[in-house]
């Protein structure tokens, strides 16, 4: 069975820093990858996904995230971030006939000014 | 832009009573999925359906959930007798056939928050 591993629940940084928001997944299968973001009372939104070729995926709002899967991850990264990306961010994996996303715990960025 | 749409967007009962929550998939979407996110915690898999039948459900979705989808466009979710454990909000989510460009990605909808006292 499929899992996802996010390694914080919490990251609060500064505006205009860098972040990364970890994420490991199991899978025995081929997989594809996800990463979505919620942001306060509101549904889920994809940022950016991984189904095949370039290991380097660019999504929205200046987000990208690097498929490794040597070491099962795939990190979220962006290189400045905006008090406006205060959210919760899901990665979530798909693997199997019924395209069933399995999400990780989430983790809560807080972008202070 | 089409989208998943859900209602109602708040719902509060009393516990022991049904609850249909109602889901508009994208028009040409194959694959329909229902998620719950109990307050702080993670996006749970619930069911899937495909093909006018259930293809995939986890131990969640017990004899007291069952899901429809009446008339080609809406898709339903119903709790039977609803406890205070199932006071969560419900994601549905729809996703494209091959045929009707794929892109992998499932469409959520913005949630359906049931209060159970």
């Amino acid at each position: 069975a499929q899992s996802v591993t996010q390694l914080d629940s919490q990251v609060p940084v500064f505006e205009e820093a860098p972040v990364e928001l970890r994420c490991n997944y199991s899978s025995s299968v081929s997989v594809y990858l996800f990463w979505y973001v919620q942001y306060p009372n509101q549904g889920l939104q994809l940022l950016l996904k991984y189904l095949s070729g370039s290991t380097l995926v660019k999504g929205i709002n200046g987000f990208e995230a690097e498929f490794n899967k040597s070491q099962t991850s795939f990190h979220l990264r962006k290189p400045s971030v905006h008090i406006s990306d205060t959210a919760e961010y899901f990665c979530a994996v798909s693997e199997g006939s019924n395209y069933k996303l399995t999400f990780g715990k989430g983790t809560l960025l807080t972008v202070n000014p | 832009e089409p989208e998943v749409t859900q209602t109602p967007s708040h719902q509060v009962t009393q516990m022991g009573q049904e609850v249909i929550l109602r889901c508009v998939p994208i028009s040409n979407h194959l694959y329909f999925y229902w998620y719950r996110q109990i307050l702080g915690q993670k996006v749970e898999f619930l069911v899937s359906f495909y093909n006018n039948e259930i293809s995939e459900k986890s131990e969640i979705f017990d004899d007291q959930f069952s899901v429809e989808r009446p008339d080609g466009s809406n898709f339903t979710l119903k709790i039977r007798s609803t406890k205070l454990e199932d006071s969560a909000m419900y994601f549905c989510a729809s996703k494209a056939g091959r045929l009707a460009g794929d892109t992998g990605e499932l469409f959520f909808g913005e949630g359906s928050r049931l209060t159970v006292l």
